[in-house]
């Protein structure tokens, strides 16, 4: 069975700062990894995620994410935070590439 | 382009009664999937569907039921509800073996039950 442990369920930074959100897996077999973005009131939808080759992840929005195996680890970072990044996050993690165990979610604030 | 389609949107219930909650997709997804979204738990797992005439429950399917007749619907029952179904309701899907990983999902449900 998979799991997900998001540390800091809520996370603020100013505008301009670096977005760092932790995410922490378990997996019995060899993970897909997954980051995934909650808008108010509305569905998901994916930033980024890992399942072979490069360990370094970029994504939409000017997201990155890198997969340490031997930290089962998979945090999420961006440079620069940008008033429009305030939303909730999702870590996830899969056996395969569909049915997804998600973690507890991050909510970011972004400062002005 | 409309991705997939959940309805209704809103709905109050009392303890007891039944309802449905509604899914299409018109992206010709094999899997398609219940979530319920609840503050502090993140999303879990309801029940899912790898394709027409398959089930199965995931990790909290106690009070639901599911059946999948066609490719592009998944509708969920809600047999006899309580208030621990209160909750944001969401229904993705995803193509199967195409490593894509990407779950679409719906606007989501926000069901409450007085």
């Amino acid at each position: 069975a998979q799991s997900v442990t998001q540390l800091g369920s809520h996370v603020s930074v100013s505008e301009g700062a670096l977005v760092l959100l932790r995410c922490n897996y378990s997996s019995s077999v060899p993970p897909y990894l997954f980051w995934y973005v909650q808008y108010p009131n509305q569905g998901l939808q994916l930033l980024l995620k890992y399942t072979t080759g490069a360990t370094l992840v970029k994504g939409i929005n000017g997201f990155e994410a890198e997969f340490k195996k031997s930290e089962t680890s998979f945090h999420l970072t961006k440079p620069s935070a940008h008033m429009s990044d305030a939303a909730e996050y999702f870590c996830a993690v899969s056996d395969n590439d569909y049915k997804l165990s998600f973690g507890a979610g991050t909510t970011v604030t972004v400062r002005a | 382009n409309a991705g997939v389609t959940q309805t209704p949107k809103f709905q109050v219930l009392k303890t007891g009664q039944s309802m449905t909650l509604q899914c299409a997709q018109d992206m010709n997804h094999e899997y398609m999937s219940w979530y319920r979204q609840d503050p502090g738990m993140g999303l879990r797992l309801i029940h899912y569907s790898v394709g027409a005439g398959i089930t199965d429950q995931g990790e909290v399917p106690n009070g639901y039921n599911v059946s999948r007749s066609t490719t592009e619907d998944f509708p969920l029952r809600l047999l006899s509800a309580a208030p621990s179904q209160t909750s944001v309701y969401f229904c993705a899907s995803s193509y199967i073996g195409a490593n894509t990983g990407e779950l679409f999902f719906g606007e989501g449900s926000r069901l409450t039950v007085l």
